[in-house]
């Protein structure tokens, strides 16, 4: 399998403009995560959904972020407009959940996103 | 959520030596605890996990120790390399969230 893919894995963009940012999680994994880094804040998990529902969505920042996963093989994660605050490498993650007795994620190689 | 925290922002060790990776955690519930490794502008990495009924478990190279009575968890890299250097991720895992909390993170330097 390739893996977790996202893109794009680095956006400029300038403060006001919508970005989408997309994932495609690894066949079969039916969790998936939206985390966001920054060096002052870490990782954060923004919002995770289980076969497609979103079940948890009580990180995302604010009413300008939103995520979507329409089937199994692919979300995006939109940004309304953006602002600079919001410039971080943005993870998307996938398992086929905590039934295989395992703590692992399989990560994506982010989307460096830079709002000016 | 509960928070998952690091003692350490920067470890620097010499190639050959022996390394070792603290972590604290303020949840006692967690099921799982968990550590990652990420490289430069890649992401976070699976390395070994360990449940919440064991002190110990190791893999290749690594070893994870777990002390409940205090809450700490530790990373013992064997025979550190400069392939090992990164960040190195704490996380723990409560079945009732279905997700992970990552610590901060520490950053291993392995000279040559």
């Amino acid at each position: 399998d390739a893996g977790v893919i996202q893109s794009p894995r680095h956006e400029v963009t300038e403060m006001g403009q919508e970005v989408t940012l997309r994932c495609k999680p690894i066949s079969g994994h039916d969790y998936l995560f939206w985390y966001r880094q920054t060096m002052m804040r870490g990782l954060e998990l923004l919002i995770y959904f289980n076969n497609n529902v979103p079940i948890d969505d009580s990180g995302m920042p604010e009413d300008r972020f939103s995520a979507k996963m329409p089937n199994a093989s692919f979300s995006t994660l939109k940004i309304q407009p953006s602002e600079p605050r919001d410039s971080a490498v943005y993870f998307c993650a996938s398992t086929t959940g905590w039934e295989r007795d395992t703590g692992e994620l399989f990560f994506g190689e982010g989307s460096r996103l830079t709002v000016l | 959520g509960e928070s998952v925290g690091l003692h350490l922002p920067t470890l620097s060790v010499q190639e050959g030596d022996n390394s070792i990776i603290n972590c604290a955690y303020s949840n006692s519930a967690s099921d799982y605890f968990i550590w990652y490794k990420q490289e430069s502008g890649k992401g976070p990495q699976f390395i070994i996990d360990i449940r919440s009924n064991m002190d110990k478990r190791q893999g290749q190279r690594v070893t994870v120790l777990l002390n409940k009575t205090v809450k700490h968890l530790s990373l013992q890299i064997a025979a550190t390399q400069p392939g090992d250097s990164a960040v190195y991720f704490c996380a723990d895992y409560h079945s009732g969230y279905s997700t992970l909390t990552f610590g901060k993170g520490t950053m291993l330097l392995v000279s040559p």
